[in-house]
């Protein structure tokens, strides 16, 4: 998986409650990318980052938060889980962006209940 | 219209079939083109990659992309049971300066009969 990582991989959590997952990589790419997958929608855009610090977002972000401190890691949060957030979420990475294609780690199964 | 249409299958064909898989889409601005492959409970990974028109070979894989009728195919010769996976289809444009932009398929589930 390209040197990426998540974790935890599997986590169930009851509405409301908060949730972080986190991406290490290990390839020094500069950009980094939160992914949803649910059945039917193929993979949607959460949030994205361009650089340490340098965050912004995607097509469903309502809902969701990042941080990034360090290139190597991005941090997605759900400040009060809901059942909708039931996903399997994935997070990428790239060198250049555009003329580079994204690498996608092991993803997190995540169920709100 | 959904921006990028992928029939979800399931297909199932014989160990050593030829597999086509395809993606259509309607953003005349795509430029790069990629199919990753997902094998159950796993992350995507990607198999090919090809910029604009024409056609790319790697191994019992080949990709195609036809411009004109907004239409991007992949084949697979010789098909073997490990090719069972769902596969998906990519695209973006160079607008996408930060690959804030790929969209992706829904994937077609593949199964190789042995």
């Amino acid at each position: 998986d390209a040197g990426i990582t998540q974790s935890p991989r599997h986590k169930v959590t009851e509405t409301g409650t908060p949730v972080t997952l986190r991406c290490h990589q290990t390839e020094n790419h500069r950009y980094m990318y939160w992914y949803r997958q649910d059945p039917g929608h193929g993979l949607r855009l959460i949030h994205y980052s361009y650089g340490v610090k340098d965050t912004d977002k995607g097509e469903v972000s309502d809902g969701y938060s990042v941080s990034r401190s360090k290139t190597e890691d991005f941090l997605l949060t759900l400040e009060s889980a809901t059942s909708s957030q039931t996903s399997v979420y994935f997070c990428a990475i790239s060198r250049t962006g555009v003329t580079d294609t994204q690498y996608f780690g092991p993803g997190t199964r995540l169920t709100v209940l | 219209q959904k921006e990028v249409e992928q029939d979800p299958g399931p297909l199932s064909v014989p160990e050593g079939a030829i597999v086509s898989l395809n993606c259509t889409y309607s953003n005349s601005a795509f430029q790069y083109f990629m199919w990753y492959r997902q094998y159950s409970r796993k992350g995507p990974e990607l198999l090919m990659y090809t910029y604009s028109s024409g056609n790319k070979e790697d191994g019992r894989f080949t990709a195609q992309v036809d411009k004109s009728s907004k239409y991007i195919s992949l084949f697979i010769r010789d098909s073997q049971p490990s090719d069972s996976a769902t596969y998906l289809c990519a695209m973006t444009s160079l607008r996408d300066n930060y690959g804030q932009n790929f969209v992706f398929g829904p994937g077609t589930r593949l199964s190789v009969l042995p």
